[in-house]
Parts: C-alpha cells; sequence; structure tokens
C-alpha cells in the first residue's frame, strides 16, 4: 500500500510569492496534519484536517491556510512568502483525528530566495 | 517555550550495546507519547508509543518507558544495530478533552551506531 505522499518534493520561490503544496494520504485515512521543520528543530504544527474540516491550527499566520477534500487530500498554502519560510513541510495522515500515530509523508522542501 | 524536551542532541553507542534515549515534557495536558526515527531526505517514521495509563512498551526490540510523576520518557534499543544510525523524535498529545491532537516534537537526538 502507498504511504503518504507529497508533491512537490522540491521548490525554490522568491520572497512575495505564493505556494501550493499537495498531499495525499494513506488510503482509508481520514485525517490530515501539516508541520513545518526548520533546521536543527523537530516538526511544529500547522494545521489538523478531519472529514474536510478545520480541527486545529498552530501558531502560524494567516498567510498560511489549508484545504481537505472529498477524496480527504490536502493543500498548504502560503502566501506572501518570507526568507523565514524556508523549511521542510511535512505532511501526516492517520485514520481518525483522534490519539495515534500519524504517518508522515517525505515532505516538500521549500526554499525561498 | 518547549513542552517536550530531549536534552542530548547527540548519542553515540556500539552495536550490540543498548541506546537509551531521554525525554522530558511539562505539559501536564499530554498523556500520549510516540518516538519517530528520521533518515536524512525521508519523513518522520513511527517507531512506538504509550499511553499514560501504561509505564511500559515493547515492540521488538524497542521498549518505552514512561514516568509520569516525572514527566520523563525514555526509549530504549536493544542490540543497537548500525542501521539505528538516525534523528530520534520524541513526540506528545494530549489523550482527550478536545477535538485536536497535534503532535508536539522534541528537537530529537542524533543517534550515532558505530560497527
Amino acid at each position: 500500500d502507498a504511504g503518504v505522499t507529497q508533491s512537490p518534493t522540491h521548490l525554490i520561490k522568491t520572497r512575495g510569492q505564493q505556494v501550493t503544496l499537495r498531499c495525499s494520504p494513506i488510503s482509508g485515512h481520514k485525517s490530515v496534519s501539516w508541520y513545518q521543520q526548520v533546521l536543527g528543530q523537530g516538526p511544529q504544527f500547522i494545521f489538523q484536517y478531519y472529514e474536510k474540516e478545520e480541527r486545529g491550527r498552530g501558531n502560524f499566520p494567516d498567510r498560511f491556510s489549508a484545504r481537505q477534500f472529498p477524496n480527504y487530500s490536502s493543500e498548504l498554502n502560503v502566501n506572501a512568502l518570507l526568507l523565514g519560510d524556508s523549511a521542510l513541510y511535512l505532511c501526516a495522515s492517520s485514520f481518525m483525528a483522534g490519539p495515534g500515530p500519524q504517518h508522515f509523508g517525505d515532505g516538500t522542501r521549500l526554499s525561498i530566495l | 517555550d518547549q513542552q517536550v524536551k530531549q536534552n542530548s542532541p547527540s548519542l553515540s553507542v556500539q552495536e550490540g550495546r543498548i541506546s537509551i534515549l531521554n525525554c522530558d515534557y511539562t505539559n501536564s495536558m499530554f498523556d500520549y507519547f510516540l518516538w519517530y526515527k528520521k533518515y536524512p531526505a525521508e519523513g518522520p517514521t513511527f517507531l512506538i508509543s504509550i499511553s499514560s495509563i501504561k509505564d511500559k512498551n515493547e515492540d521488538g526490540r524497542f521498549t518505552v518507558f514512561l514516568n509520569k510523576s516525572a514527566k520523563h520518557l525514555s526509549l530504549h534499543i536493544v542490540p543497537s544495530q548500525p542501521g539505528d544510525s538516525a534523528v530520534y523524535f520524541c513526540a506528545a498529545s494530549p489523550n482527550s478533552g478536545g477535538s485536536n491532537y497535534k503532535l508536539t516534537f522534541g528537537k530529537g537526538t542524533l543517534l550515532t551506531v558505530n560497527p
């Protein structure tokens, strides 16, 4: 069975641009979460979606938004990119939104010039 | 304010010996804990978890111990193998009482297992 898939794997943008990252969860998983990992730190929670509804939001500015589609795939959008947005963006899926392991994709490496 | 702390940035162990990775947390709402392993250029891989109703959970070579009164957990790997060399993240989430079960991660510990 396919794991969590994310696209693209790498992306280079300039300051002020907008970016959309995509995630397909493991088949049967209904919850998708997004995390940002900067160098030397652990992943930091951005959003959680379950059944197309936002279930939680981390301490990120409104430039960050996300949505979940009827097939449970998800997109993360970041507007007005800043140099500090350079990071690895990880998507994780789980069967439900409750406690339990979240399974991660390999991430999208976003570089802002 | 780091709610999950992994105070050892790195650990080096000889093959066949025990690896012990430590993690402390400060948020009393946390009662479900996980360990992930991460290789370069890959996403974190789930290893093992434990709920606060238990103090030990085993899965093959991996054992997680939880000391809730001390807000401390540890991951034991026995015997350690060179393929275990990776960054290990401790993560925590609330187990109930809300609709957001976000994971809060520590900064990670780089484990190197020498042949």
